[in-house]
């Protein structure tokens, strides 16, 4: 099993750009999350989806949005970067119910120019 | 390197010691608490949880207590390794809810 898959590792947009950033897990999860990490900080939540078909905002979801493509892939779009978006993203899952443990992903580093 | 570790509490500890972080959580309705090591340039790896029917949960060279009184829970690790060195974070979780409250995070640095 890979655990949670992120693409891509690294990301540099200017200003205005929008781009897509990939998670999927094959551990037949029901819930998958984004996060985002600054420095000095712990994750903040961005967005989350308890179960296939259904999304929800977390702490801090402007400038985001999210589609869960299907039970296992979950993607976060931003749709007009901008430089307070600078951040490591990480992506999450967990079986659902009693087991309440996360899975994280490698991370995203994006920079906004 | 991963610069999450910025002005975050940082514990050295000489390799071989014993290290204790500490974590005060904020709601009372918290019933899961769970540790994260973070090693620099990854994602948050799962160390060990408790519930809060318990006040004591051992893992291999680590324990976790719990004091729901004073809401504090602190994860020991016994002769601490350089590859211990890391940003711990500890997070809550009320039953129910889906979603994970994360602290912000311990810097742990082992001198060899």
């Amino acid at each position: 099993n890979a655990g949670v898959t992120q693409t891509p590792k690294f990301q540099v947009l200017k200003t205005g750009q929008s781009m897509t950033l990939q998670c999927a897990q094959d551990m037949n999860h029901n819930s998958m999350y984004w996060y985002r990490q600054d420095p000095g900080m712990g994750l903040r939540l961005i967005y989350y989806s308890a179960s296939e078909g259904t999304t929800d905002k977390g702490e801090v979801p402007n400038g985001y949005n999210v589609s869960r493509l299907n039970k296992r892939e979950f993607s976060l779009r931003l749709e007009s970067a901008a430089p307070s978006q600078t951040s490591v993203y990480f992506c999450a899952s967990r079986l659902a119910g009693g087991q309440r443990e996360q899975f994280f992903g490698p991370g995203t580093r994006l920079t906004v120019l | 390197g991963e610069s999450v570790g910025l002005h975050l509490p940082t514990l050295s500890v000489q390799e071989g010691d014993n290290s204790i972080i500490n974590c005060a959580y904020s709601n009372s309705a918290s019933d899961y608490f769970i540790w994260y090591k973070q090693e620099s340039g990854k994602g948050p790896q799962f160390i060990i949880d408790i519930r809060s029917n318990m006040d004591k949960r051992q893992g291999q060279r680590v324990t976790v207590l719990l004091n729901k009184t004073v809401k504090h829970l602190s994860l020991q690790i016994a002769a601490t390794q350089p590859g211990d060195s890391a940003v711990y974070f500890c997070a809550e979780n009320i039953y129910g809810n889906n979603r994970l409250a994360f602290g912000k995070g311990n810097q742990v640095v082992v001198i060899p």
